[in-house]
């Protein structure tokens, strides 16, 4: 399965900052995800990352507030723009497996906390 | 939209002691994935079913697929302390994205 190398792990920012999150993989793959975590909650969809288009946003999700970058087929970041306490939240990429059995790998996250 | 409800939410058993946690969908599932969350990580790919009445089983994780495929549950016997941690289903259906259930965190107390 891919290995995902997602920076910061953590962020402690400033309200009306903003920050970018990396993640980088060890293979090409077509499509990235980023979610969003909040404490003890599911994971929610943010946007799908496709290489050489723009992101598709999932409802609730607008990209003037996360900007979504996808230079090439092993790369991306998300921006969150102009925080607010409510942003404050573990952020994670993810990649389909390329192979049977299928399951997403995940980033190792980035626990966001803006105050 | 499609929804994937899980419980219980929370679930403290003792050492020993068997566990189980149950996904239901509002729709017909293509695939059933599971993963587990350990305090302070990242979800982790554990299995996917896809046939209906699927049964897998991983050491004392037992994980079944429904008939109607619109239900799964994962059981893991004899709990350990490494067995603590959050797991979460996630449904594919008409969407090529599964969708998250909320997770059942698991509390293995010594």
């Amino acid at each position: 399965s891919a290995v995902i190398s997602q920076k910061p792990s953590r962020d402690i920012c400033q309200r009306g900052t903003s920050l970018t999150i990396q993640c980088q993989v060890d293979s090409q793959v077509t499509m990235m995800f980023w979610y969003r975590q909040q404490p003890g909650q599911s994971l929610t969809l943010i946007a799908t990352a496709n290489q050489g288009s723009e992101a598709t946003y999932e409802s609730g999700f607008v990209i003037d507030k996360f900007p979504i970058s996808r230079p090439n087929l092993t790369f991306s970041t998300l921006t969150v723009s102009n925080m607010s306490p409510e942003d404050s939240s573990i952020y994670l990429c993810s990649v389909e497996g390329q192979g049977a059995p299928y399951g997403y790998t995940f980033g190792s996250g980035t626990r966001l906390t803006v105050v | 939209g499609q929804q994937v409800m899980q419980i219980p939410q929370y679930q403290h058993v003792q050492e020993g002691e068997d566990f189980t946690t149950y996904c239901n969908s509002s729709t017909t599932l293509s695939n059933i994935q599971w993963y587990k969350q350990r305090p302070g990580g990242h979800p982790v790919f554990l299995i996917q079913l896809v046939k209906s009445g699927e049964v897998k089983k991983q050491k004392r994780l037992t994980f079944q697929f429904g008939e109607a495929k619109k239900n799964s549950s994962l059981h893991i016997t004899a709990t350990q302390t490494t067995d603590v941690g959050t797991y979460f289903c996630a449904g594919r259906g008409g969407s090529y994205i599964p969708t998250f259930g909320r997770g059942t965190s698991l509390i293995v107390h010594p």
